[in-house]
């Protein structure tokens, strides 16, 4: 199995440019999250989404959006980046114990984003 | 919304003193979720507590959820360098599935 896939590892963009960041995950989690890292900000939640179709707005959504078309997979894409936006980004799945009751959260292994 | 507090930011130590980074959150939580991060890496899931005054053993790391389950704490009993890192800990947000990070506690060990 190879858990949690994120692509691309590395990016460099332009101000204004979009980008679409791709989850991957291969546990048929229901659960699947964005966060961003930055130095000394630890990790804050971007969207979230419980289920195939469904997505919610996390701590700092402002400037992101995200689909989840299929269960497998969660996109974040940027559609005018900004260099506010260069960060580590994480994408992390887990399974549901029970209502609101999250399981231990996967993680990909980040993907970092230059906004130049 | 709900916050989740860390500290310290930053802990050094000497190779075999005992360390100990405490999470505080503004309301009381379902459970608690505790990571590492090792330097580059991606966060790796420690524990979970669920039970009001909760106590977990792994070998030298305990981990306690307070009996109003508002506070968590991670001790770690002669540090080794093998334990450098950033420890998180994790809530949900409101009985949600939206889980809330702390800062995080970032750990240097001076061999």
């Amino acid at each position: 199995n190879a858990g949690v896939t994120q692509t691309p590892k590395f990016r460099v963009l332009k101000t204004g440019q979009s980008m679409t960041l791709l989850c991957a995950q291969d546990m048929n989690h229901e659960y699947m999250y964005w966060y961003r890292q930055d130095p000394g900000m630890g990790l804050r939640l971007i969207h979230y989404s419980v289920g195939e179709g469904t997505t919610a707005k996390g701590e700092v959504p402002d400037g992101y959006n995200v689909s989840r078309l299929k269960k497998q997979n969660f996109l974040l894409g940027l559609e005018s980046a900004a260099p506010s936006q260069t960060s580590v980004y994480f994408c992390a799945s887990s399974y549901e114990r029970g209502r609101f009751f999250t399981g231990e959260l996967f993680f990909g292994e980040g993907s970092r984003l230059t906004v130049l | 919304g709900q916050q989740v507090m860390q500290i310290p930011q930053y802990q050094h130590v000497q190779e075999g003193e005992d360390f100990t980074t405490y999470c505080n959150s503004s309301t009381t939580l379902s459970n608690i979720q505790w990571y590492k991060q090792r330097p580059g890496g991606h966060p790796v899931f420690l524990i979970q507590l669920v039970k009001s005054g909760e106590v977990k053993k792994q070998k030298r790391l305990t981990f306690q959820f307070g009996e109003a389950k508002k506070n968590s704490s991670l001790h770690i009993t002669a540090t080794q360098t093998t334990d450098v890192g950033t420890y998180f800990c994790a809530g949900p947000e409101g009985g949600s599935e939206k889980l809330v990070f702390g800062k995080g506690t970032k750990l240097t060990v001076n061999p």
